[in-house]
Order: structure tokens, then C-alpha cells, then sequence
């Protein structure tokens, strides 16, 4: 069974400071996606990573798939309240399905 | 774009008895939809994969015989939660994969429906 380990899976931090969410695996995935989710909606995907060593931008997102496809991680630049929300991680496997990460709550403070 | 519809949102049902929830695509086919089900403050769990026009495959631990599904065309999903229980109570959620098998694998969800079980 692939397992997708997502960390941290809380975080709150001040307005302006820069943070950093992680998604590990021992497995390969052939895509990884990020989405983001608000209270009482359904995830809003935010990238699709399909090529190891990959980076992607969104604005002060930045989203890179590790060289092995086995990992990916999610940099957020000078954050602000509006990004707030459920992050959450979900690699595609052989079956074309997803596995989820935990998710990261993440809370930023004006 | 790629948007995916839930009807209802929201609802409050009576123990015992059964709700039914729609999943649409508005502006692409899907071949494949994706029955989810959220608890609060956790991630998504996969309760069962639909393809058009065949039975859906169901996740270990999900009972077929109490969420069936129905995926009668390429752009609508039906859950039903049958004799509901207020331990059903929870955010569910569909979603629906565009593009071809064997491409990127690219699942577009949709709003979500909180049910309610009284």
C-alpha cells in the first residue's frame, strides 16, 4: 500500500514569514498534485507535477516534484491571511488513482 | 475549464431514511468519478471509484449495499445513502477525472455535500 506522509500537519504563522509543506513517499507516483481546500467546499487544485525535478509557480507558490517522483514540497512566499485553508497533497499511482496526504492546516495571522 | 457540480449542498435527513446526492460535470465528459467522503479537520478518504456504464469499485471497509452508485452517463454520478444512520453523518464529496487514461491524471471535485442524519 503507498502512503503519502504530508507534514506539518498544522501550522500557524504571522503575516509576511515563509513557509514550507512537505509530501514523502517511499513510492514512485507518475503525477502529483497539490489542491487547497476551504470549510464546507470541495479541494481546488492548485498544480499538477508530472516530471521529476519539476518546478512549478503560482504567484508566491512555488511547488517542486522531487527527481525520484517520490516527494514534493510546497513553498509559500510572504504569506498572507487569504492563504489560509487545508492544503492538501495527492500522488497518482499505477492505478491512476490518488493517494491523499493528511492535509496541513494552515493559519495565517494578520 | 473543468467544473464539477453537487446537488444538494446541503441535507438534513431522517434516521433510516435515504438521501441521494448528484455529481456533475458541467464541461467535459468523464469517464471516471470519484465518491469521497471527509471527516472534519482530516483528509479525504476514497469511498469508491464510478465508470460509465459499469459498477463502481468500492474501497475496503465501504459498504456497496449502502452507498450505491450509479453512473448512468458520461457527465453524472448518483451516491445514494440508503436506511442513513446518524453515523453517516458527514462531507461528502465527487470528483470527476478529465483527460485520457494514461495522461496525467488530473481529478477536478466538486463542491461538496454536508448530510445530516438526525
Amino acid at each position: 500500500t503507498q502512503l503519502l506522509e504530508q507534514s506539518p500537519q498544522f501550522l500557524s504563522i504571522q503575516e509576511g514569514e515563509n513557509l514550507t509543506v512537505y509530501c514523502n513517499s517511499s513510492s514512485v507516483f507518475s503525477s502529483l498534485q497539490w489542491y487547497r481546500q476551504e470549510p464546507g467546499e470541495g479541494p481546488v487544485l492548485l498544480v499538477t507535477v508530472v516530471t521529476g525535478g519539476e518546478v512549478k509557480k503560482l504567484k508566491r507558490l512555488t511547488f517542486q516534484f522531487g527527481d525520484a517522483r517520490k516527494d514534493s514540497s510546497l513553498h509559500i512566499t510572504a504569506a498572507q491571511p487569504g492563504d489560509t485553508g487545508l492544503y492538501l497533497c495527492a500522488g497518482s499511482d499505477s492505478n491512476y488513482q490518488l493517494i491523499w496526504g493528511a492535509g496541513t492546516k494552515l493559519i495565517i495571522k494578520p | 475549464g473543468a467544473v464539477v457540480s453537487q446537488h444538494p449542498s446541503w441535507v438534513i435527513c431522517k434516521s433510516g431514511t435515504s438521501v441521494k446526492i448528484e455529481c456533475r460535470s458541467l464541461d467535459f465528459q468523464a469517464t471516471t468519478m470519484f465518491w469521497y467522503r471527509q471527516f472534519p479537520k482530516q483528509s479525504l478518504m476514497l469511498m469508491a471509484t464510478s465508470n460509465e456504464g459499469s459498477k463502481a469499485t468500492y474501497e475496503q471497509g465501504v459498504e456497496k449495499d449502502k452507498f450505491l452508485i450509479n453512473h448512468a452517463s458520461l457527465t453524472l454520478s448518483t451516491l445514494t445513502v440508503t436506511s442513513a444512520h446518524p453515523e453517516d453523518s458527514s462531507f461528502y464529496i465527487c470528483s470527476a477525472r478529465k483527460g485520457v487514461l494514461g495522461s496525467t491524471d488530473t481529478q477536478y471535485f466538486g463542491p461538496g455535500t454536508r448530510l445530516t442524519v438526525l
